[in-house]
């Protein structure tokens, strides 16, 4: 079956732009991560979801950073006042359920900001 | 706090080679533990797991049992191959229910043929 898949997958943008990235996780899973990984670096949490609760923010890293789910599918993690800083590769996973569930990732999405 | 520490990379072998890569975790209780990898430009997939202590997860020949006395969830495989060549993440559940997980550094593995 299709996996987690998104968009785009590479984003080059000058700072002070936004950005949106876009992620379809797999049909029927309820929940959605956002991490963020830069070059060399481990993966670091940003935000997740989980059906229709209120998601938890507390990885993101300033208040540029905003994301949102819609109708419990597709999200949207949109980056305001891009810095270079925020270059990074933008990963998106689902699972079935929180905690003890094997997350599924899509292949990331590049964004390079000059 | 919960934590998962990976041996630093990268690790360079030849092929044919046994490989390990150490990881230790600390934990409240016994979560289940992880190991994924990430293949050049793609994203992470699981490799394997382990749902409690004396399991062995096992995929692609490689081996990782989950030893709760060490606290430990070392990956390893008798004959690595070329196409190995990855990243490799330790990763565990935080504890205390919720959702987030803690993954490792991770390990980058080169195999030259």
């Amino acid at each position: 079956g299709a996996g987690v898949s998104q968009s785009p997958s590479n984003k080059v943008t000058e700072k002070g732009k936004d950005v949106e990235l876009r992620c379809d996780p797999i049909s029927g899973h309820t929940a959605l991560y956002w991490y963020r990984q830069s070059l060399g670096q481990g993966l670091e949490f940003l935000i997740y979801f989980q059906g229709n609760s209120a998601p938890d923010k507390s990885g993101l890293p300033s208040d540029r950073f905003s994301a949102e789910r819609t109708g419990g599918s597709v999200s949207t993690l949109t980056i305001q006042r891009t810095q270079q800083e925020d270059s990074a590769v933008y990963l998106c996973a689902s699972s079935t359920r929180r905690g003890q569930e094997t997350q599924y990732f899509g292949p990331g999405t590049r964004l390079l900001v000059l | 706090g919960d934590s998962v520490t990976q041996m630093e990379g990268p690790v360079t072998l030849s092929e044919e080679a046994f490989l390990t890569i150490n990881c230790t975790y600390t934990a409240t209780g016994y979560p289940s533990l992880f190991w994924y990898v990430q293949y050049p430009g793609e994203g992470l997939q699981l490799l394997l797991k382990a749902t409690k202590a004396d399991d062995k997860g096992s995929n692609k020949g490689f081996e990782a049992t989950y030893r709760k006395e060490t606290t430990s969830f070392h990956l390893e495989k008798g004959s690595v191959q070329v196409s190995d060549s990855a990243v490799y993440f330790c990763a565990l559940p935080k504890s205390g229910g919720g959702f987030k997980t803690i993954f490792g550094a991770g390990t980058r593995l080169f195999v030259k043929a």
